[in-house]
């Protein structure tokens, strides 16, 4: 069982906008700003899509934006594109001694 | 640009050991983090732990402890990470992941498949 709650899977069409929850804990997700968000195509390495809650790396797409409340952080995706067809896993920091702890994955699917 | 690339795929008996490497291009090696963070088939994330490649330092996941190595070579640019008594559990792909900061694996490596079976 992963330390942060995402749903199982999401789904949407072409064109629409989804959000997939991550439900920590006020020691992890609820005490730090520093969430982030990994998508995973299958057979290849996660990418860092947004860390530090909300902040996205150079070269990725600002229709993936991330934000918080309490111990619930988020990730949505705009415009859902095919290639956006992935697993996505949230991470959070949670202290000095257990370091991260990770979500258990949401595979999006697009319709 | 950063790259990491990883040692090829391997397959153990159980209770043999493993060892997977990670060398890291560009100037990069000393200035970050470097993390081990497995994935077992169809499962997901989980972190192994940490070393810094500057000294050496280490930090263990508790469920690793005692059965994981970290090491590094600063002379090649590679870190290291060995696993002993493998059990049938702990097939899985294995990543090298850098950290710039604190909680966040910005590259990744290509992932190392280790298959544990008698």
């Amino acid at each position: 069982q992963s330390a942060l709650t995402q749903p199982a899977s999401v789904s949407g069409s072409p064109g629409q906008s989804i959000t997939i929850s991550c439900t920590g804990t006020s020691r992890d997700v609820g005490s730090y700003n520093l969430v982030s968000w990994y998508q995973q195509h299958p057979g290849k390495a996660p990418k860092l899509m947004i860390h530090e809650v909300r902040k996205r790396p150079s070269g990725v797409s600002n229709r993936f934006s991330g934000s918080k409340s309490g111990n619930t952080a988020s990730l949505t995706i705009s415009g859902l594109q095919a290639e956006d067809e992935a697993d996505y896993y949230c991470c959070s920091y949670a202290g000095s001694s257990t370091y991260v702890v990770f979500g258990g994955g949401t595979k999006l699917t697009v319709l | 640009q950063v790259h990491l690339v990883q040692s090829g795929a391997e397959v153990k008996e159980p209770g043999a050991s493993v060892k997977v490497s990670c060398k890291a291009s560009g100037d990069t090696f000393t200035t970050s983090f470097m993390n081990w963070v497995r994935q077992a088939p169809g499962q997901g994330l989980e972190l192994m732990g940490i070393i810094n490649p500057s000294g050496g330092s280490t930090t263990y996941g508790q469920k690793f402890q005692g059965r994981v190595t970290m090491t590094r070579d600063t002379s090649t640019g590679t870190v290291y990470m060995e696993l002993s008594s493998l059990r049938s559990e702990d097939t899985a792909v294995y990543y090298c992941a850098r950290s710039p900061d604190v909680g966040v694996f910005d590259y990744w490596g290509q992932g190392t498949l280790v298959t544990v079976s008698s």
